[in-house]
């Protein structure tokens, strides 16, 4: 596709779960960032990807979250055992340059709501 | 640390009149400065960068590093400018975003 596609677009939980989201950035994209917008709220880093690796994790809020890049291409981002404060827009943008200087492309998001 | 500050939640404004949206930022050396734009169900995009130094959509941004601001300026607003915007901040780390602004541009 010509832009950043992630899945699922909702995601309902109940507290406990393991949640998966997924993100396939533009091809060819380098760099690939995953961002958590709470509500009312501007998005805030969670991780950063070159290729497949990972170079960047301060913004993961707890050993829950863990995100992985395998291939250099697609990524994912799984939560364990959700929580209600997890529930949040999770938004995954790449760039076409390395480091972090490009300039980022959004996916429409994975809205995830734990009950 | 790095931090942008969005003091207004919400901007209501008739078309036609000026618009400018505020953006204050904290950071001690030389930062990149963005603008970014998301409109009712799409997602967000960039809008302008203060290094580029253009006019996009009518919209433009002056970087003052005296007054640590970045606010975002259009002289005539639009219906169709309604939307949500983000000021970001690029420094030595990734990039950090503000609240947000939303902007409603009344007929």
């Amino acid at each position: 596709g010509a832009g950043v596609s992630q899945s699922p677009r909702y995601k309902v939980a109940k507290r406990g779960q393991d949640v998966a989201l997924r993100c396939d950035p533009i091809s060819g994209h380098v760099s690939l960032f995953w961002y958590q917008q709470a509500l009312g709220q501007g998005p805030e880093f969670l991780t950063y990807f070159q290729n497949e690796a990972q170079l960047d994790k301060s913004g993961l809020p707890s050993d829950r979250f863990f995100a992985e890049r395998p291939e250099g291409s697609v990524s994912t981002l799984k939560i364990q055992r959700t929580q209600q404060e997890d529930s949040a827009v999770y938004l995954c943008a790449s760039s076409s340059r390395g480091g972090r200087t490009g300039e980022l492309f959004f996916g429409e998001g994975s809205r995830l709501t734990v009950l | 640390a790095q931090r942008v500050t969005q003091p207004e939640k919400l901007l209501s404004v008739f078309k036609g009149a000026p618009v400018e949206l505020k953006c204050n930022y904290s950071y001690s050396g030389s930062p990149e400065l963005f603008w970014y734009v998301q409109y009712s169900r799409q997602r967000l995009q960039l809008l302008l960068r203060h290094i580029s130094r253009e006019s996009i959509k009518g919209f433009t941004a002056d970087l003052n590093k005296g007054e640590t601001s970045f606010h975002l300026k259009k002289p005539f607003a639009q219906e169709e400018d309604s939307a949500m915007y983000y000021c970001a901040l690029r420094g030595y780390s990734t990039l950090t975003f503000g609240k947000g602004t939303m902007l409603l541009v009344s007929p």
